[in-house]
């Protein structure tokens, strides 16, 4: 079966770094668009950044763009992604979705990892 | 781009129907069948419950469905159960700016 496993999620002091992790298994990770949604503590659903199947294509929200990369290693099925320059705002729990192309829907979704910017 | 409109709560009776709208502009909701709901319950990853503004995936009960009219999706639960308490979003897809935008989310409870 389908299955998302985010790691690397902590504490983090505003304007240092982070990378997320995003193991899949259960399917043919380089056939899919992946995405990264957050959602802040008692928040809803904001989407942050999307990577095509091969990693050639890559868009963000306009509250990421410049500080988060996305990427990913098809021989490890496994998405990241970098946030430099981190802000209390960033704080939330961010879940790697699988995405549909061209339907543009996630159909499946992992438990996510919080990330909590704090000083 | 802001955010859809979804209202914060709806609530039922087991046995009754509600209906949850998700409003946006021309340019997402109104545009494309590119809106999908999503069910979360407390503590629980995302479920996707209808993609393409009416489509429902194997194993969604078909007590959920969804449509649109103009720049309004909506999503209805028939036969409302107590396992349907939960948070509802909607989500369109932004063409023009490849991008995804969310509602804030609607609350149903089951009375």
């Amino acid at each position: 079966q389908v299955q998302l496993v985010e790691s690397g999620g902590g504490v983090v002091q505003p304007g240092r770094s982070l990378r997320l992790s995003c193991a899949a298994s259960g399917f043919t990770f380089s056939n899919y668009a992946i995405h990264w949604v957050r959602q802040a503590p008692g928040k809803g659903l904001e989407w942050v950044a999307v990577i095509s199947y091969d990693g050639s294509n890559k868009y963000y929200a306009g509250s990421v763009k410049g500080r988060f990369t996305i990427s990913r290693d098809n021989s490890k099925n496994t998405l990241y992604l970098q946030m430099d320059s981190l802000r209390t705002e960033d704080t939330a729990v961010y879940h790697c979705a699988r995405g549909r192309v061209p339907e543009s829907y996630f159909d499946f979704w992992g438990q996510g990892t919080l990330v909590t910017v704090s000083s | 781009q802001s955010a859809l409109t979804q209202p914060a709560s709806v609530s039922g009776s087991p046995g009754q129907s509600i209906t949850v709208s998700c409003t946006g502009i021309s340019s997402d909701v109104g545009s494309y069948y590119l809106v999908s709901w999503y069910q979360q319950h407390p503590g629980k990853a995302p479920k996707l419950m209808i993609h393409e503004g009416t489509k429902r995936p194997s194993g969604v009960s078909n007590r959920f469905s969804g449509s649109k009219s103009g720049n309004t999706a909506s999503l209805t639960i028939s036969g409302l159960q107590p396992e349907d308490e939960a948070d509802y979003y909607c989500c369109s897809y932004v063409v023009r700016s490849t991008s995804w935008v969310f509602g804030g989310g609607t609350k149903v409870t089951v009375l």
